[in-house]
């Protein structure tokens, strides 16, 4: 799998818009973008992917530059609930391809 | 979303005793399981892919004699850890894949061993 690149760490004000971005400049053309959190002490929660477009869901949008090498994550109106370590991971899909190679991830602080 | 369940939620044993962890996809089937270890503050590591009616895959520097991994069924896969050592003490998450994209993971087994 590819490598990604996240900023460590991140503040929002609750309510605000949290942007989160993502490096990944080595992404091969069949290998998709996503994204998953982590509530400490709890197994990640699956957000969102996409491959080429934008794409948008419940929980988050999620905004693919043209060249695919970097993307952002954004959480619409951040609530102290969305707290979490957010990891951007770029996989293969399909069928028995679905390791996950989990790195530092961001670390977003919502703040009241 | 699809359910992962895993049990127990935690467990602390004595050096040298083996513990069992389960891992249930509760509303669908999943011919393949993940097993993650997570020691603190530190990322997911993938352990192994557990692979029903077959031998598991283990990752690079794991042991397979020490991390036993049965996939018996379409809906559970267990991992047992044996001749645990405080070294094993860690976060275990198990995760299985629905459908072509999402991947569905448990809550995490926090094993301490004493």
């Amino acid at each position: 799998d590819a490598k990604t690149t996240q900023p460590p760490s991140m503040d929002c004000a609750e309510g605000r818009a949290a942007n989160l971005p993502c490096n990944h400049s080595t992404i091969s053309g069949n290998e998709y973008v996503y994204w998953y959190r982590q509530i400490h002490s709890q197994g990640p929660q699956y957000i969102i992917h996409g491959l080429k477009n934008n794409e948008t869901n419940e929980m988050a949008s999620l905004i693919i530059t043209e060249d695919r090498k970097s993307s952002t994550l954004i959480l619409p109106h951040a609530t102290l609930r969305d707290t979490a370590v957010y990891y951007c991971i770029v996989s293969l899909s399909g069928a028995g391809s679905y390791q996950l190679t989990f790195g530092k991830g961001t670390k977003l602080s919502v703040i009241p | 979303g699809a359910v992962v369940s895993q049990h127990p939620s935690w467990v602390i044993c004595k050096s040298g005793t083996s513990v069992k962890i389960e891992c249930r996809s509760l509303d669908f089937q999943a011919t393949t399981m993940f097993w993650y270890r997570q020691f603190p503050k530190q990322s997911l590591m993938l352990m192994a892919t557990s692979n029903e009616g077959s031998k598991a895959t283990y990752e690079q520097g794991v042991e397979k004699d020490k991390f036993l991994i049965n996939h018996a069924s379409l809906t559970l896969s267990t991992l047992t850890v044996t001749s645990a050592h405080p070294e094993d003490s860690s976060f275990y998450i198990c995760s299985a894949p629905q459908g072509p994209y999402e991947q569905y993971f448990g809550p995490g087994t926090r094993l301490t061993v004493t």
